[in-house]
């Protein structure tokens, strides 16, 4: 069964705090994902991964950077975090190559930064 | 730039009835389509997909259409149950990437 985990399903940080979100797959797959969802905007793409140690910003890579030592593991890095960071932000992954669309996602972390 | 459109943010649909969800997309190379739905507190997971070849696909109460010329598509569920009230998000890829674009999200509410 597919599975990708996140490391909190809720968060509550202080504004100037480095947050360190990570995100686990056990499916082999060599594509990750991190997006973030806001009401009225959907899933925006912060950054992805096609392999380790390679990364590809997204649509709104600003204000995040991404870390990608192991194939099962993708971490997003808030370096310091503000308030308009606070957000759902949802990891997903997915195999490479054409005809494999399907991306799945994890339960998503709440993060608040107050 | 949103090239995947979903311009109705809500929709409300009695137990047992239809519901169309929608989806405008501007990008002409896209030519992969999926439908995921999510509850609150849970990430979205996979509900149907198309391929540009076709114009239909249908899994169970889910159909999805597809109309290149247009370029929309439309999932709908016949009949509509009180649990698949969720977000229903349309997404878009194009052959050889490896990433999604994403619309914004119809909040579908299923009266009993």
């Amino acid at each position: 069964d597919v599975k990708v985990t996140q490391s909190s399903r809720y968060l509550v940080k202080r504004t100037g705090e480095k947050v360190f979100l990570e995100c686990v797959q056990d499916m082999d797959h060599e594509n990750m994902f991190w997006y973030r969802q806001d009401p009225g905007l959907g899933l925006r793409l912060i950054y992805f991964s096609y392999d380790v140690k390679m990364k590809e910003k997204g649509d709104i890579p600003e204000g995040y950077s991404v870390s990608r030592e192991k194939k099962e593991r993708f971490s997003l890095i808030l370096e310091s975090a503000s308030t308009n960071q606070t957000s759902m932000y949802l990891c997903a992954s997915s195999l490479w190559g054409t005809g494999s669309y399907e991306q799945y996602f994890g339960p998503g972390t709440r993060l608040t930064v107050t | 730039d949103q090239q995947v459109k979903q311009n109705s943010p809500s929709l409300s649909v009695q137990e047992g009835r239809i519901s169309i969800l929608n989806c405008d997309y501007t990008n002409s190379m896209f030519d992969y389509f999926l439908w995921y739905k999510k509850y609150p507190a849970e990430g979205p997971t996979f509900l149907i997909s198309i391929s540009s070849i076709k114009d239909k696909n249908e899994d169970g109460r889910f159909t999805v259409f597809l109309n290149k010329s247009a370029k929309h598509l439309s999932l709908h569920i016949v009949p509509s149950q009180p649990g698949d009230s969720a977000v229903y998000f349309c997404a878009a890829s194009t052959t050889g990437a490896n990433n999604l674009f994403f619309g914004t999200g119809t909040r579908l509410t299923v009266i009993p």
